[in-house]
C-alpha cells in the first residue's frame, strides 16, 4: 500500500518563527515530490516540487532524502498569511499520472 | 492563462437530478483529473484524461460519467447521485513529463438532497 505520513497537527506558531514539517513515503518507486498547500475551503495550490538536490524558494527551503524516503519542508519568518493545510505529495512511479496525498498538516501562525 | 476554471462553483441538486460539471484550462496541458474530495480529508482520484482518452478510472460508481470534449475541456456529468457524494470537486491538470506538476481548479462544491 503506497502511504504518505506527515507529522500531525496542528502547528501554532507566533508570526516571525521558523516552522518546519517532515513527511515519509513509502513507495520507493516514487519519483516526483511536492508540497502543496490548501486554505480552509479552497483548492491545493502548488507551493513547491521538491527536487533532489533540495531547493529554495524566498522563506521556503524543501529537501528530499530518497534513501530514507524522506521530504522537509522548512517555512523561516512565518506570516500570519502562512497558515494553511500543508499536503505532502508524491507520485506513483516515473510517468505516473497518480498521486498520493498526505493528510495534511495544519499551520496556524499567530500574531 | 495559467488558471484552470471550473463552473459552477456551487451545485445543489436533487438525487433524481441530471447535472454537468465542467473544467477548462488554457495551458496546452495534456492530462486532466478529477478529483473527490470530502472536509478534512486529501483528495482521491477519481479519472485521469490523457491526450483526451480516459487513461484512469478510479472504479468510481456509473453515476459519475466523465468526457473530454477536446484538450482544453474536461466535464464530469451527474445523474442519480447519493446524499454521500456531496464533496469538493476539483479538476486538475498536468503537462506531463517528468515532474508532471498538477495545478487544480478552485473546485465546484456539490450538495447532494
Amino acid at each position: 500500500r503506497k502511504e504518505v505520513e506527515q507529522d500531525p497537527g496542528p502547528f501554532n506558531v507566533p508570526e516571525g518563527a521558523t516552522v518546519a514539517f517532515n513527511c515519509t513515503y513509502s513507495n520507493s518507486a516514487s519519483q516526483s515530490f511536492f508540497w502543496y498547500r490548501q486554505d480552509c475551503r479552497k483548492e491545493p495550490k502548488l507551493l513547491m516540487s521538491v527536487y533532489s538536490s533540495g531547493n529554495e524558494d524566498g522563506r521556503f527551503t524543501a529537501q528530499l532524502n530518497r534513501a530514507s524516503q524522506y521530504i522537509s519542508l522548512l517555512i523561516r519568518d512565518s506570516k500570519l498569511s502562512d497558515s494553511a493545510t500543508y499536503l505532502c505529495v508524491v507520485n506513483n512511479g516515473a510517468g505516473s499520472y497518480q498521486l498520493t496525498f498526505g493528510k495534511g498538516t495544519k499551520l496556524s501562525v499567530i500574531p | 492563462d495559467t488558471e484552470v476554471t471550473q463552473t459552477p462553483k456551487h451545485l445543489v441538486m436533487g438525487m433524481t437530478n441530471k447535472k454537468s460539471l465542467k473544467c477548462e484550462q488554457h495551458m496546452g496541458h495534456r492530462a486532466m483529473y478529477w478529483y473527490k474530495q470530502k472536509a478534512k480529508k486529501p483528495p482521491e482520484l477519481m479519472f485521469v484524461y490523457s491526450y483526451e482518452k480516459l487513461s484512469i478510472n478510479e472504479s468510481v460508481p456509473s453515476r459519475f460519467s466523465p468526457e473530454c470534449p477536446n484538450s482544453s475541456l474536461l466535464n464530469l456529468h451527474l445523474h442519480a447521485l447519493q446524499p454521500e457524494d456531496s464533496a469538493l470537486y476539483l479538476c486538475a491538470s498536468s503537462l506531463g513529463g517528468t515532474y508532471n506538476e498538477q495545478f487544480f481548479g478552485p473546485g465546484t462544491r456539490l450538495t447532494v438532497l
